[in-house]
């Protein structure tokens, strides 16, 4: 069974450094893109971009360009998102998924809050 | 980037009646080398993250009940759910993949009247 499951809900002061993770499983981790979305609180989808396991090739949505960093670890089938530098607006549920065969995505990790505040 | 831009925002549906959800994209989103039209349909329940139903346009993925169906190309797509159901009650997204950023409708809330 194909399984994304994310780290837990994180608390932050604006300024802090962060690095939230995303583990796969029932499936060969480098033949399919990693995606994350935002979604602010009681807000929509943003795609923020995607990173290809196989090569850490990366494709960021210029609006996030510069403010997040994608990575990976092969040998632990994992993928992260992370901030050097947390700002209040960053607050928001931040979801994992896989960009599946059909280019969509495809199967979602449970999702990661993070909260960024004084 | 692609601007997608989904009507209505919300609909109240009695159970057993028909929904109908519009996605338009400010680009064309159909890849004429494949024929293909590069536009999905999620859903989002409350507290759950998204789930696909759709993908090119009207290939409903395993599982998806087929009171759930897709249509349209080019620039104008629609969602509809041909029987509402109260497990259906939740948020509908649409996503153009054809360039990135691969952008999010604003979503429209599904509801039971």
């Amino acid at each position: 069974e194909v399984q994304l499951v994310q780290s837990g809900a994180e608390v932050k002061k604006p300024g802090e450094s962060l690095k939230i993770s995303c583990q796969v499983s029932g499936y060969s981790f480098t033949t399919y893109w990693i995606g994350w979305v935002r979604q602010m609180p009681g807000k929509g989808l943003e795609w923020m971009g995607i990173i290809h396991p196989g090569d850490s090739d990366t494709r960021y949505n210029p609006s996030f360009q510069g403010q997040v960093t994608f990575s990976v670890d092969k040998s632990i089938n994992t993928a992260y998102l992370q901030w050097s530098s947390l700002k209040a607006s960053d607050t928001a549920m931040y979801y994992c998924a896989r960009q599946g065969g059909s280019q969509a995505f495809d199967r979602w990790g449970q999702g990661t809050f993070v909260t960024a505040s004084s | 980037d692609i601007v997608m831009t989904q009507s209505p925002d919300s609909l109240a549906v009695s159970l057993g009646e028909r929904a109908t959800i519009n996605c338009k994209s400010s680009q064309n989103v159909l890849y004429s080398s494949n024929s293909k039209n590069y536009l999905a349909w999620y859903q989002q329940k409350p507290g759950q993250p998204p789930k696909l139903l759709i993908s090119w346009a009207s290939t409903r993925e395993s599982g998806v009940p087929d009171r759930f169906s897709g249509s349209g190309s080019g620039t104008d797509f629609t969602l509809t759910i041909s029987s509402l159901q109260a497990d259906d009650v939740a948020v509908y997204y649409c996503q153009q993949y054809y360039v990135p950023p691969r952008t999010f409708g604003q979503g429209t809330k599904v509801e039971i009247k």
